[in-house]
């Protein structure tokens, strides 16, 4: 069965400080993955996904398939950044639907 | 982006009641959408996978008599929580997008209360 796992619950930074949650996934066939963003009072949003390899808000995350990893980092943390980070995973054999991560909230102090 | 918008915003009930939440694509047509559930500061919970024209497929765990789904239209789909107890109390996001691979985009969620 395909699962995403975010070990840390909460993360706690200083602004200005390198950044990497976790997440790691357990799938038999090719990952499909993401990370969404939930700020405060808002929706739910994509914020990168592995196939785009793309940097975000300054925000990378690299998919190792060796340690099933795809780790999200970024090298100086800012305030703005406080939010609720997901990990997800998207079955396309099961109509594309996501399997979310538990999440790790980010809190980044002045 | 695309938009996906969700109504009502919030909805307080009485217990035993039903309550129907419409989640709906504003700009594209989504031959699938997905409706989940979250508690404060966790994940997550995929409920059921709703394909417009079908029967929803529901997750295991998760009632289909209790959590009626109906996606009768590529722009609309409805979740409709019958006979409402206070342990239905949740926020409920629906998603959506228009073809497997394609992006996903979140509603803005409801938040049920039920008293």
């Amino acid at each position: 069965a395909q699962r995403v796992t975010q070990p840390e619950k909460l993360l706690s930074v200083f602004k200005g400080a390198p950044v990497e949650l976790k997440c790691n996934y357990s799938y038999s066939g090719s990952p499909e993955l993401f990370w969404y963003v939930q700020y405060s009072r808002q929706r739910l949003q994509l914020l990168l996904r592995h196939i785009s390899r793309e940097s975000i808000k300054g925000f990378t995350a690299d998919l190792n398939k060796g340690e099933t990893s795809f780790h999200l980092k970024k090298p100086f943390a800012q305030e703005e950044d406080s939010a609720m980070y997901y990990c997800a995973h998207a079955n396309y054999n099961q109509g594309g639907k996501l399997i979310f991560g538990q999440g790790t909230e980010l809190s980044v102090k002045p | 982006g695309a938009v996906v918008s969700q109504h009502p915003s919030r909805v307080i009930c009485k217990s035993g009641t039903s309550v129907k939440i419409e989640c709906r694509s504003l700009d594209f047509q989504a031959t699938t959408m997905f409706w989940y559930r979250q508690f404060p500061k966790q994940s997550l919970m995929l409920m059921a996978t709703s394909n417009e024209g079908s029967k929803a497929t529901y997750e295991q765990g998760v009632e289909k008599d209790k959590f009626l789904i109906n996606h009768a239209s590529l722009t609309l789909s409805t979740l409709t929580v019958t006979s409402a107890h206070p342990e239905d109390s949740s926020f409920y996001i629906c998603s959506a997008h228009h073809g497997a691979g394609a992006t996903v985009y979140f509603g803005p969620g409801t938040r049920l209360l039920v008293l």
